[in-house]
């Protein structure tokens, strides 16, 4: 089936440090990947998209590339800021009708000033 | 416009209560999905529902979860005879479905169930 392993955390940074934080699925045909952001007290909401092999998906100065080789989706981020503190969920959706998403476990990200 | 609203918030019952959960999907969405967040298993897929078609109750852990979604808007989850494991929190996202690779996923806030 379908399964997506990301880092595990709690991942702890300074401000304007670089952030990587790893993801890998294990899927059948093509999916689509997708990292979405849970700040605290709030829902999840999307933060980037690919939706095929080679495409990079960015958004709030985090980015991610479909490495379908490696079977990877690491989001990186030049410079984290404080405001960028809160849960990292990698997830994938198979091609198909019911496109429900497959989430990874969470990654806790904390930027200290 | 509106987002995707769950209702209750939160939610505590004794174990053995039955509980019924609320979504209201944003307006004109077709799709609507429940998932689980739970600190033992992340954040599942419990269900899926997309226009008249029959739902995908794939996700489901046991008999005793059930959902409905009345004129294909509003849609309420109820658990049976509640267990401590069931505590969690249950988020509902809705989706338009317009055709193509991909159609975003909008979640609401959640409803923290607690069984006691």
């Amino acid at each position: 089936g379908n399964s997506v392993t990301q880092m595990e955390g709690p991942v702890t940074l300074s401000e304007e440090a670089f952030l990587t934080i790893n993801c890998t699925y294990t899927a059948t045909g093509y999916p689509s990947l997708f990292w979405y952001v849970q700040y605290p007290g709030e829902g999840l909401q999307l933060l980037l998209k690919a939706t095929k092999a080679d495409d990079k998906g960015s958004n709030k100065g985090f980015e991610a590339t479909y490495r379908k080789e490696t079977t990877s989706f690491h989001l990186e981020k030049g410079s984290v800021q404080v405001s960028d503190s809160a849960v990292y969920f990698c997830a994938l959706s198979r091609s198909g009708s019911a496109r429900q998403l497959t989430f990874g476990s969470g990654t806790q990200l904390t930027v200290l000033p | 416009g509106a987002g995707v609203s769950q209702s209750p918030s939160n939610k505590v019952t004794e174990k053995g209560k039955d509980v019924e959960l609320r979504c209201d999907p944003i307006s004109g969405h077709t799709a609507l999905y429940w998932y689980r967040q739970s600190l033992g298993q992340g954040l599942e897929f419990l269900i899926y529902f997309q226009g008249n078609s029959a739902p995908d109750k794939s996700g489901l852990p046991s008999d005793r979860f059930s959902a409905e979604r009345t004129g294909g808007s509003v849609s309420t989850l109820t658990i049976q005879r509640t267990q401590q494991e069931d505590s969690a929190v249950y988020l509902c996202a809705s989706s338009p479905m317009r055709g193509g690779a991909y159609n975003e996923q909008f979640f609401g806030p959640g409803t923290r169930l607690t069984v006691l």
